[in-house]
C-alpha cells in the first residue's frame, strides 16, 4: 500500500520537552514537507526537503528541527521553544516528473497536544 | 507578497443547489492553482488543479488571471459533497501556499 505514514496519531507531551513526529514514503518521492494545520488558518509550511541532506525553512520553522538522512524519511522535532505547539501536523511528498509534479500527497496527520 | 484568500470559511446549501467556493490569489508570476478536498475521516487530497482543465466529481474552476481568482464550482450539489475545501497556489519553487479553507455543508 503506497503512500506516506505518520506516527504517532495522537501525542501528548509536557511544557519544556521536545518530541519528534515520524513521517515515512514509500512513493519514491524526492520532495517532503511539513505543514501544521489549525483551524481558520489552513495550512502553514513549517520545513520542506527536496533532496537527501537538503532542506529549507518554511514560513513557521521557529521552535522546530527536521532531517532528511533518507530519501523516504523526514522526521519533525517539535522542541520546547515553540510556543504554541498544540496543532494538527501534516507530512506530504511531490514527485519531480510527469504530471505527478507539483501535486502534494498527504499523510494522515499527527494531532499533537501540549500538557 | 503571495497569498490564497478563501473569504468565507463556512458555506451551507442545499442538495441540488449551485454551489461555488471563491479564491483569490495573489502572485506577480505565472501561478499554478489547486482545489485540496479533506471529505470527513479522510486524508487531504487533490480535488483539481488548473492545468488539467478537467471536471472531477462535477466540479469545475477556471483560473482567471484578470480578477486572479479560481473558484471552485458545482451545477448541482451533493450531500456527499459536505468536507473541507483549501485553494492552493504553487508560485515557483517548491512551495505550495494554502488558503484558509472554507467548509461545504449540502444539507438535505
Amino acid at each position: 500500500d503506497g503512500g506516506i505514514t505518520q506516527s504517532p496519531k495522537y501525542l501528548f507531551r509536557k511544557e519544556g520537552q521536545n518530541v519528534t513526529l515520524s513521517c515515512e514514503q514509500n512513493l519514491n518521492h524526492d520532495a517532503m514537507y511539513w505543514y501544521r494545520q489549525d483551524p481558520g488558518q489552513g495550512l502553514r509550511l513549517i520545513y520542506y526537503s527536496q533532496i537527501v541532506n537538503d532542506f529549507q525553512k518554511g514560513d513557521i520553522a521557529e521552535g522546530y528541527s527536521v532531517s532528511r538522512e533518507k530519501k523516504e524519511s523526514f522526521p519533525l522535532t517539535v522542541t520546547s521553544a515553540q510556543k504554541n505547539p498544540t496543532a494538527f501536523y501534516l507530512c506530504a511528498s511531490t514527485g519531480l516528473q510527469n504530471s505527478g509534479a507539483n501535486v502534494l500527497t498527504f499523510g494522515a496527520g499527527s494531532r499533537l497536544t501540549v500538557l | 507578497a503571495q497569498r490564497v484568500t478563501q473569504p468565507e470559511k463556512l458555506l451551507s446549501v442545499f442538495k441540488g443547489a449551485p454551489v461555488e467556493l471563491k479564491c483569490n490569489y495573489s502572485y506577480s508570476g505565472s501561478p499554478e492553482l489547486f482545489w485540496y478536498v479533506q471529505y470527513s475521516r479522510q486524508r487531504l487530497q487533490l480535488l483539481l488543479r488548473h492545468i488539467s482543465r478537467e471536471s472531477i466529481k462535477g466540479f469545475t474552476a477556471d483560473l482567471n488571471k484578470g480578477e486572479t481568482s479560481f473558484h471552485l464550482k458545482k451545477p448541482f450539489a451533493q450531500e456527499e459533497d459536505s468536507a473541507m475545501y483549501y485553494c492552493a497556489l504553487k508560485a515557483g519553487g517548491f512551495k505550495t501556499i494554502f488558503g484558509a479553507g472554507t467548509r461545504l455543508f449540502v444539507k438535505a
